[in-house]
């Protein structure tokens, strides 16, 4: 069965420290997401990308975050000066989208970043 | 805006018998899915269950089923037949059925024990 994959598994960074995660979504599959999990909290919707652009970001995605699709199968993460509070589990999603987005989502197993 | 809550932040039960997760939302949207996501301790998201909110019947998918209440909005996971393996976060969430991202809105999530 396909996967979503993503790397590293667990990054550790200094605050104030770029960082780049790493996703290899389902290959037909148009619709690609970054959710964020803070330890023990509920699942946060940070990022959608359609067509080569954002379709959608929440008012967690501010300017320190971007998303790159750069050679078509590839799909990143960038956080520009991480904070303390960017620790947290994310995780990367795709979809087929329109009818297949209801058959829901296939996740990756996330990626753990801690900012120290 | 839509919201998904889940009022029961832990449960636990014995092992070969039932449980049932609740789960409510809001929303103005007649065209929507909705999911029940498990999260076990390895941290990767799980679809366990989806349903199309179209549809009146009741989605099942081996020992898991749901009873969808579309009028009163409410969501809610039966498990039966529980095993030690069905411990888990379960999360519910909810998709707006056409959209610009098709992005999930998650409830805060239930943690179940299964007691052997």
């Amino acid at each position: 069965e396909p996967e979503v994959t993503q790397t590293p598994s667990h990054q550790v960074t200094q605050m104030g420290q770029e960082v780049i995660l790493r996703c290899v979504p389902i290959s037909n599959h148009l619709y690609f997401y970054w959710y964020r999990q803070i330890l023990g909290q509920k699942v946060e919707f940070l990022v959608s990308f359609y067509n080569n652009e954002i379709s959608e970001k929440s008012e967690i995605f501010d300017d320190q975050f971007s998303v790159e699709r750069p050679d078509g199968s590839n799909f990143t993460l960038k956080i520009r000066s991480t904070k303390l509070e960017d620790s947290a589990m994310y995780f990367c999603a795709s979809t087929r989208g329109t009818g297949g987005a209801g058959y829901g989502y296939t996740f990756g197993s996330g990626t753990r970043l801690t900012v120290v | 805006a839509q919201t998904v809550t889940q009022s029961q932040p832990e449960m636990s039960v014995q092992e070969a018998e039932t449980v049932t997760l609740s789960c409510t939302y809001d929303t103005s949207e007649n065209n929507y899915y909705l999911f029940w996501y498990k999260q076990p301790p390895s941290r990767q998201m799980i679809l366990v269950i989806r349903q199309e909110a179209y549809k009146q019947q009741n989605a099942t998918e081996n020992r898991f089923s749901v009873n969808f209440q579309k009028a009163a909005k409410s969501f809610s996971l039966k498990i039966s037949d529980s095993q030690l393996g069905d411990t888990a976060m379960y999360f519910c969430a909810f998709m707006k059925g056409m959209d610009s991202s098709y992005k999930l809105i998650f409830g805060s999530g239930t943690r179940l024990l299964v007691r052997p």
